[in-house]
């Protein structure tokens, strides 16, 4: 039972333009939303998270975007990078004292020079 | 700060060998997370601890043991490995269970299991 469904494995985004990644979820008690990106043979690294109180959080390129009704979220990048290429994974928790993440199977994105 | 870091970086075991993982953090973090990722299915739990001396089981616990002596290592156990115990082991850690606390992650562990 997938809680948190990314359900493109992969993505090519030409250089300067716009990357969209989306991410859904089943449980209605999840409340707080984080992007993690990973490199090849390195561990995952914290790229930009939402509460559920918000539909929208900016950091530099980075914009995540919050449905709830839709159990939506998404992650744009503008503008892309080559240093962008990566595998996404969205994440997901309760809000209240819960230690512990459910992850989407990710999303492999390729920047095209 | 070496952050988060995992010993070995690869193994080659045999069915039924042990074999243990080490994961360290030097944030002084109280939680600390076992992670497996498998082909397609992203990062699944296996155990974690909320402090010094206390585990719990995630999502996948079953082949695995864990301890938590010292409060800046985090060991993981196969003690009969089998081949579906293959995978990339990521060991995490983070201040606590607020919302706002962000899991810092260790650079993996390359298992084999023949």
């Amino acid at each position: 039972d997938q809680q948190v469904k990314q359900n493109s494995p992969s993505l090519s985004v030409q250089e300067g333009r716009i990357s969209i990644l989306n991410c859904d979820y089943t449980n209605s008690m999840f409340d707080y939303f984080l992007w993690y990106k990973k490199y090849p043979a390195e561990g995952p690294t914290f790229l930009i998270s939402i509460s559920s109180i918000k539909d929208k959080n900016e950091d530099g390129r980075f914009t995540v975007f919050l449905n709830k009704s839709a159990k939506h979220l998404s992650l744009h990048i503008v503008p892309s990078q080559p240093g962008d290429s990566a595998v996404y994974f969205c994440a997901a928790k309760p809000d209240f004292g819960n230690e512990k993440l459910t992850f989407g199977t990710g999303t492999r994105l390729t920047i095209i020079p | 700060n070496a952050g988060v870091t995992q010993t070995p970086k690869f193994r080659v075991l045999k069915t039924g060998q042990s074999m243990t993982l080490l994961c360290a953090q030097d944030m002084n973090h109280e939680y600390m997370y076992w992670y497996r990722q498998d082909p397609g299915m992203g990062l699944r739990l296996i155990h974690y601890s909320v402090g010094e001396g206390t585990t719990a089981k995630g999502e996948v616990p079953d082949g695995y043991n864990v301890s938590r002596l010292k409060k800046q290592n985090f060991l993981l156990g196969l003690e009969s490995a089998a081949p579906s115990q293959t995978s990339v082991y990521f060991c995490a850690s983070s201040y606590g269970s607020s919302s706002r606390n962000e899991q810092f992650f260790g650079p993996g562990t390359r298992l084999t299991v023949l």
